[in-house]
């Protein structure tokens, strides 16, 4: 079985402040980690993957994740916040034996205050 | 663009009726996904399809069926909507590896009354 949390449904920074969002999982296998961006009205754009290559992974928009396998962590970071980014994050995982079906976090909702 | 697109975009309909949303792509990906999003559920896997004709389950697939005749088309029907099927529903292509990226369509936002 693979489970997602996504701690804090609602982030909120300021304008050049860092983008910590969490993400942990469960999985009884290794896993393939993802995070997505949804802005209002739009489907899920890929931001970044892990999939057991580098630990730090770099993604679009200047963000990054750190695969932390004794934490069970993938958490998502960006130093430095710019008001694009606004709009809600979702983390996701998929084990290689189960036809790729992912199971999603509830997602974080980030606010970006000038 | 992923060569995604879903249809209708926006659906309002009444309680007992039948409802069928499709799915269509241009990449020849073999995996496709039906999945909803409510708020605070981020989204639930309905169901997905592996090939022609190879269906399987999600986890919240009661109340809801699929076909796949072709590889560019996903069809995914409400037997007899009911409210609690109000939902955007998004669509996701996939290639062969499971560490390959999913590809979101716009999605359809259904309103049942």
């Amino acid at each position: 079985a693979q489970s997602v949390t996504q701690l804090g449904s609602h982030v909120s920074v300021s304008e050049g402040a860092l983008v910590l969002l969490r993400c942990n999982y469960s999985s009884s296998v290794p896993p393939y980690l993802f995070w997505y961006v949804q802005y209002p009205n739009q489907g899920l754009q890929l931001l970044l993957k892990y999939t057991s290559a580098a630990t730090l992974v770099k993604g679009i928009n200047g963000f990054e994740a750190e695969f932390k396998k004794s934490e069970t962590s993938f958490h998502l970071t960006k130093p430095s916040a710019h008001m694009s980014d606004a709009a809600e994050y979702f983390c996701a995982v998929i084990l290689n034996t189960n036809a790729g079906k992912s199971t999603f976090g509830d997602g974080t909702t980030l606010t970006v205050k000038p | 663009d992923a060569g995604i697109t879903q249809s209708p975009r926006h659906k309002v309909t009444e309680t007992g009726t039948p409802v069928t949303l499709r799915c269509h792509q241009t990449e020849n990906h073999r995996y496709m996904y039906w999945y909803r999003q409510d708020p605070g559920h981020g989204l639930r896997l309905i169901h997905y399809s592996y090939g022609v004709k190879d269906t399987d389950k999600g986890e919240v697939s009661d109340g809801y069926s699929v076909s796949r005749s072709k590889t560019e088309d996903f069809l995914l029907t409400l037997e007899s909507a009911t409210s609690s099927q109000t939902s955007v529903y998004f669509c996701a292509i996939r290639g062969q590896g499971a560490s390959d990226t999913q590809y979101f369509g716009p999605g359809t936002r259904l309103t049942v009354l």
